[in-house]
């Protein structure tokens, strides 16, 4: 299986400042058809994740762009431009390039 | 609007069954994946299983291999995920969610499953 490994968040983080969050996989998340299956997800607290980023840097419906995402290979980043208190909560990477589909350990984001 | 609605969670003993049940509305059912997450009480997340659209793949995760079945009715909307011989480590909010390029972009509230005795 691919571990997911993320680094955790320098606590607590500062309105309006940026806050970025490292997602490094076992092994390349490149799949056989060439695209990268890594997606970043926040969950607030009390409530289910959301989706916020696919394929390393597509921002999904509705999530704004303060939110983005890159990498390649192993490697991935999600950078908050300017944190905002809404932005409270667990993030964690997602890698669903290999079955079974396997999750980041949570990076925990505090104000 | 997309929603997903879980339902059949509970407390239950070790060793026994449940069957919990997602309703699916607002999209095409039968045209995503659908997978079953969970989530240990303050822990993070654990993929659990997926199906394709016409349930003729399905994959789940080592841990509850033999045990765990997940199913669809795409004439109900319906995913389902039939655990037995629970353990105390199945204990978990089990949400479903909608496949989405490699991963999941709808989710649902959650239904608690609670195995003690």
């Amino acid at each position: 299986d691919i571990v997911m490994t993320q680094t955790p968040l320098p606590s607590p983080v500062t309105l309006g400042q940026p806050a970025s969050i490292s997602c490094r996989s076992s092994q390349s998340l490149v799949r056989s058809d060439g695209d990268t299956y890594l997606s970043w997800l926040q969950q607030r607290p009390g409530q289910p994740p959301r989706l916020l980023i696919y394929k390393i840097s597509n921002r999904f419906s509705g999530v704004p762009d303060r939110f983005s995402g890159s990498g390649a290979g192993t490697d991935f980043t999600l950078k908050i431009s300017r944190v905002e208190a809404e932005d409270v909560g667990v993030y964690y990477c997602m890698q669903g390039t290999q079955l079974p589909h396997t999750f980041g350990q949570g990076t925990k984001l505090e104000i | 609007e997309v929603q997903l609605m879980e339902s059949g969670g509970g407390l239950v003993q070790p060793g026994g069954s449940l069957r919990l049940s997602c309703a699916a509305s607002g999209f095409t059912f039968r045209s995503y994946w659908m997978s079953w997450v969970r989530q240990a009480p303050g822990k993070g997340l654990e993929w659990v299983a997926i199906i394709k659209q016409d349930g003729s793949e399905k994959y789940d995760v080592d841990s509850v291999k033999g045990r765990f079945t997940i199913s669809r009715d795409n004439a109900k909307n319906s995913v389902y995920l039939q655990m037995n011989s629970l353990r105390a480590e199945d204990t978990a909010v089990y949400y479903c969610a909608r496949g989405f390029v490699g991963t999941t972009d709808y989710w649902g509230q959650g239904t608690l499953v609670t195995v003690s005795s």
